[in-house]
C-alpha cells in the first residue's frame, strides 16, 4: 500500500510568515495525527483526528497554529505567523481506527526553518 | 501527564557489540508500547510493540524488548548490532486514557562503526 505523502519535504520562511503544509493518509485510515519533531528532541503529538473530527488538540498552540481535515482524508496544517521556536521536522502519521495498537505509519516529514 | 524516559541519549558501539536502550514511562495504567526506529534520512518506522500476552516481544531485524511492569519498563535489545543499525531510536507508550495519546521518548541516537 502506498505511504503517507507528505509535502513539502522542505520550507525555510521568515519568521511572522505564514506556512502550510499537507498531509495524505494512507487510504482507508480514518486516524490522522500531526507530530512536531524539534532538533533533539522526540516528536510531539500536536493534534489528532478521527475521521473530520478532532480527537485531541491539548499541545496544539492554537494562536498561532491551526489544521483541518476536510471530507475525512486529506490534512492541513498552517502556522500564522511563524515564530523561529516552530523550526522542527512535522509528521504527520496515520492508522486504522482500532488499530493503534499496531503503531502508526508515519510520512517522511516537512522540515521547517524559520530564520 | 505521561512521561517517557530514554536514559541513553548517544550510544556508540562497535559492530557484533550488544546493545540494550533503556525506557521507562511513567503512567501507571494499562499501556501499549512502541520502539521506533528512524534511519537516517528515513521516515519512523514501527521496530515492535507490545500491548498484551508475552512480555518478551520480538520485532524485525533481531530486535527484542521486555516489558517489566513492575519497574515501568520496556528495554530494547539486541543481542549483536551490525552497522546498518546505526539509526535513532525511540521509545513510545500510547495509554488507556480518553484520547490514549501516544507519548515518544527523546530519542537515543545508535551509532556503530564497523
Amino acid at each position: 500500500e502506498a505511504g503517507v505523502a507528505q509535502s513539502p519535504r522542505y520550507k525555510i520562511i521568515e519568521k511572522r510568515q505564514s506556512v502550510a503544509f499537507w498531509c495524505n493518509p494512507i487510504s482507508g485510515h480514518a486516524t490522522l495525527y500531526w507530530y512536531q519533531q524539534i532538533l533533539g528532541q522526540g516528536p510531539k503529538l500536536l493534534i489528532q483526528f478521527q475521521n473530520n473530527g478532532v480527537v485531541d488538540d491539548s499541545q496544539l498552540p492554537k494562536d498561532r497554529f491551526s489544521a483541518e481535515r476536510l471530507k475525512g482524508v486529506d490534512s492541513t496544517l498552517k502556522i500564522q505567523p511563524a515564530k523561529l521556536e516552530d523550526s522542527a521536522v512535522y509528521l504527520c502519521a496515520s492508522s486504522r481506527p482500532g488499530q493503534g495498537d499496531y503503531g502508526y505509519t508515519f510520512g517522511s516529514g516537512t522540515r521547517l526553518t524559520v530564520v | 501527564a505521561q512521561s517517557v524516559s530514554q536514559h541513553n541519549h548517544h550510544v556508540i558501539l562497535s559492530e557484533a557489540a550488544s546493545l540494550e536502550l533503556g525506557c521507562n514511562y511513567s503512567y501507571g495504567g494499562t499501556v501499549n508500547l512502541f520502539w521506533y526506529v528512524q534511519y537516517p534520512g528515513q521516515h519512523l518506522q514501527l521496530l515492535l510493540k507490545y500491548f498484551s500476552g508475552d512480555p518478551l516481544v520480538k520485532g524485525i531485524k533481531g530486535f527484542e524488548a521486555e516489558f517489566i511492569k513492575s519497574k515501568f519498563s520496556f528495554n530494547l535489545r539486541k543481542p549483536s548490532v551490525q552497522w546498518s543499525d546505526t539509526a535513532e531510536y525511540f521509545c513510545a507508550v500510547k495509554d488507556s486514557g480518553g484520547y490514549q495519546k501516544v507519548t515518544f521518548g527523546i530519542g537515543t541516537k545508535l551509532q556503530v562503526i564497523p
